[in-house]
């Protein structure tokens, strides 16, 4: 069964640190990958999609890139502000079988 | 372009009273889903259509739950009679589909529903 681990579950760190939030798939046949906030009470908000021919994507602070070989992606973000503060989480397309598979979360508390 | 629209944002109900959640999709997109999301089990895909299709509705936890896309703009999540254990959050997404997947997500706020 595909599964998705992203590490750590939670972070605290201090404003302006740049940190790195990690996504692997058990099974690394992933034919594209997106990354998502969701703030307290709210919906979850795209931040990066990660379609099959690329390897990376950017926005602003984030960056987001996604290894196949390995079954792993990361979501960089630099500079980090309070307002980042949220639960990130890492969704990718397999290619067996076009199911969207999830990881459960990583809780992120940026330090004033 | 509004987002992914649904209604109600909360609703607190009997058990036993029929639940009826409501959810617009961005315009253009022709895939729509609906997620739970509870802390236990995380989120939950229950049910997707594809242009107004149900194509996978394996998630749909029992019978009390039935879910309709009559037209492009417009799907129902319906739970009857409810329970308290579909006390969650209701999300609905909508993309538009990218060779033959579904493409980027976007999500509503979601239904708070609370089933006493």
């Amino acid at each position: 069964k595909q599964e998705v681990t992203q590490i750590p579950a939670a972070l605290s760190v201090p404003e302006g640190e740049n940190l790195v939030l990690n996504c692997s798939f058990t099974d690394s046949a992933i034919y594209n990958l997106q990354w998502f906030r969701q703030d307290p009470g709210k919906g979850l908000t795209s931040l990066l999609l990660i379609q099959s021919s690329q390897r990376e994507q950017t926005s602003g602070r984030l960056n987001a890139s996604l290894d196949k070989s390995s079954g792993r992606s990361t979501l960089y973000i630099a500079a980090s502000q309070p307002g980042d503060s949220a639960t990130y989480l890492c969704a990718g397309y397999m290619d067996s079988n076009y199911q969207l598979i999830w990881g459960a979360g990583t809780k992120l508390i940026i330090k004033p | 372009d509004a987002g992914v629209i649904q209604s109600p944002r909360h609703e607190v109900t009997e058990m036993g009273q029929e639940v009826t959640l409501r959810c617009k999709p961005i315009s253009g997109h022709d895939y729509l889903f609906w997620y739970r999301q509870t802390m236990m089990r995380g989120l939950e895909l229950l049910i997707y259509f594809n242009n107004n299709v149900p194509i996978d509705d394996s998630g749909m936890p029992e019978d009390r739950f039935s879910a309709k896309m009559p037209n492009a703009s417009f799907s129902t999540l319906k739970i009857q009679p409810s329970e308290p254990r579909d006390s969650a959050v209701y999300f609905c997404a909508s993309s538009r589909g990218t060779g033959n997947l579904p493409g980027e997500l976007f999500f509503g706020e979601g239904s708070r529903l609370t089933v006493l």
